[in-house]
């Protein structure tokens, strides 16, 4: 089943921070972020397996609640290179399963 | 090569004509996947390979829809008696092993049945 993402777009100025919140129904094994800019192929992120645990690089950071089914990306500083619509993709219970993707988030940073 | 390649870039087609689409993976990814992705909406499962094996194709819509990867490398998305509404973008991705790892997207092949 398709995961929820939310909200469906933002526009933030350069600075700024943000979250983009990702909801399943089901049980996962894991959450898989991606960004994708306009005409091109979607760009891996980072991977969060169930656990709890949160990840993050340089200022783009994400945590999993899998009691709660959900993962939320952080963006904080944001930059003009963090435009992009970012989409969370989900793994079943059991893992070694394709994603499923949400519809996305559009997020557009301005100056 | 470096990434996942995906031959036609565009690809516009009459209805009801044949058509395939070609995905290169990158060397050594034993796991394959298609994706579709309409205007707007986030990538929708087709198809998954192990090896030259389709694990899952619980995601092709309709008969219409068959792929297959004869070598384990290589796949080809094969699509019969195209209709208007099988026009989307279609991404190829490949990972090292099934599951919770990173997937490398192509550039996609933009289908247009007119």
């Amino acid at each position: 089943q398709q995961p929820v993402q939310s909200p469906q777009a933002v526009i933030l100025r350069e600075g700024e921070d943000a979250v983009i919140n990702c909801s399943s129904s089901k049980a996962l094994y894991s959450v898989h972020w991606y960004r994708q800019k306009h005409g091109e192929a979607p760009v891996f992120l980072m991977i969060l397996l169930k656990g709890g645990e949160q990840k993050g690089h340089d200022k783009i950071s994400a945590s999993f609640n899998e009691k709660k089914q959900q993962s939320s990306l952080y963006l904080t500083a944001s930059q003009l290179s963090y435009s992009g619509t970012y989409f969370c993709g989900t793994e079943g219970p059991e893992g070694n399963t394709p994603l499923v993707f949400g519809k996305g988030t559009r997020l557009s940073v301005i100056a | 090569g470096a990434g996942v390649s995906q031959t036609p870039s565009n690809k516009v087609t009459e209805k009801g004509k044949y058509v395939e689409l070609r995905c290169d993976p990158i060397s050594g990814h034993t796991a394959l996947y298609w994706y579709r992705q309409s205007l707007g909406q986030g990538p929708e499962f087709l198809i998954y390979f192990q090896g030259t094996g389709a694990a899952d194709d619980s995601g092709l819509p309709n008969d219409r829809f068959f792929a297959v990867r004869p070598e384990g490398s290589v796949s080809t998305l094969k699509i019969q008696r195209t209709e208007r509404g099988d026009s989307a973008v279609y991404l190829c991705a490949s990972s090292v092993i099934t599951g919770s790892t990173e997937a490398f997207f192509g550039q996609g092949t933009r289908l247009t049945v007119v």
